[in-house]
C-alpha cells in the first residue's frame, strides 16, 4: 500500500480564495483524521471521521473550515475564504479503527499571502 | 484542562550518546500514551503506545517508560544517530469513552551532530 496521499504537497494561494486539500486514505482503514500543524501550536486535531461519518468537529477553528468524506476512499478539507492565518501543514492520517495506530500522509504545506 | 508538557523544547547531542526526553501529563482519565517521530517534512510516524499497566517499552534504541501515578513518561534513546534527528511528540488519549480525546505535547526538537 503507498500509505496516506495528500495533494498537493505544496500550495500557495492568495487571501480570500479558496483552498481544497485532499486524502486518500490507507484501503481498509474505517478512520480518517485531519490535523493542523504550526510552530506556535503544534499538532492539532481538527476534525476526524469514522466509517465516512464526522464524529468530532470540535478542533475545526471557524465556519470557514469545512470537511467531507463522501466515501471511503476520499476525504476533502475547505477553507473559503482562506486567510494568511491558516498557513500552516495540514496533516491527513488514518487508522483501522479510531483508536488504533494512525498512519500519517506527507502533509499540504499550504501558505496563504 | 488536560495538557500534555514536553521537555526539552530542543536537544542538542553528539552521535553515540544516549538522551532522555520527558512527557508529563494531566490527562484523565487516561488510556494510552504514544510517542512518535517526526522528521522535518514528513507525517509523524509511531515509536511506541504504552497502556496504564505497562511501565517500559522497547523499539530498538528507543525505550520509552510510563509512571501512570505521576502521570509522566520518558523517552529514552540509545546510542544516537544522525537520523535520530527529529521532532519527538508525546501524545495522550484520555479514556472513559469509546473514542477517548487526543492531547498532544509540542514535542522535543533533537539535533544529532556528527
Amino acid at each position: 500500500d503507498a500509505g496516506v496521499i495528500q495533494s498537493p504537497r505544496h500550495e500557495v494561494t492568495e487571501m480570500g480564495q479558496e483552498v481544497t486539500l485532499r486524502c486518500k486514505p490507507i484501503s481498509g482503514h474505517n478512520s480518517l483524521f485531519w490535523y493542523r500543524q504550526t510552530m506556535m501550536r503544534g499538532l492539532e486535531l481538527l476534525i476526524y471521521f469514522n466509517n465516512n461519518v464526522p464524529i468530532d468537529d470540535s478542533g475545526m477553528p471557524e465556519d470557514r473550515f469545512s470537511a467531507k468524506m463522501p466515501n471511503a476512499s476520499f476525504s476533502t478539507l475547505k477553507i473559503q475564504p482562506s486567510e494568511p492565518r491558516d498557513s500552516a501543514v495540514y496533516f491527513c492520517a488514518s487508522s483501522f479503527q479510531v483508536t488504533t495506530e494512525a498512519f500519517f500522509g506527507q502533509g499540504t504545506r499550504l501558505t496563504v499571502v | 484542562k488536560n495538557q500534555v508538557e514536553q521537555s526539552p523544547q530542543s536537544l542538542i547531542i553528539l552521535e553515540g550518546k544516549n538522551c532522555t526526553l520527558q512527557c508529563n501529563y494531566t490527562v484523565s482519565p487516561f488510556s494510552n500514551l504514544r510517542w512518535y517521530k517526526q522528521d522535518t517534512g514528513r507525517g509523524p510516524v509511531s515509536l511506541t503506545i504504552m497502556t496504564f499497566s505497562e511501565n517500559t517499552k522497547s523499539n530498538g534504541r528507543y525505550t520509552a517508560t510510563l509512571d501512570a501515578d505521576t502521570k509522566q513518561s520518558s523517552l529514552h534513546i540509545t546510542a544516537s544517530q544522525l537520523s535520530d534527528s527529529a521532532s519527538y511528540i508525546c501524545v495522550v488519549r484520555g479514556g472513559g469513552t469509546s473514542y477517548g480525546k487526543l492531547t498532544f505535547g509540542q514535542g522535543t526538537i533533537l539535533t544529532v551532530h556528527p
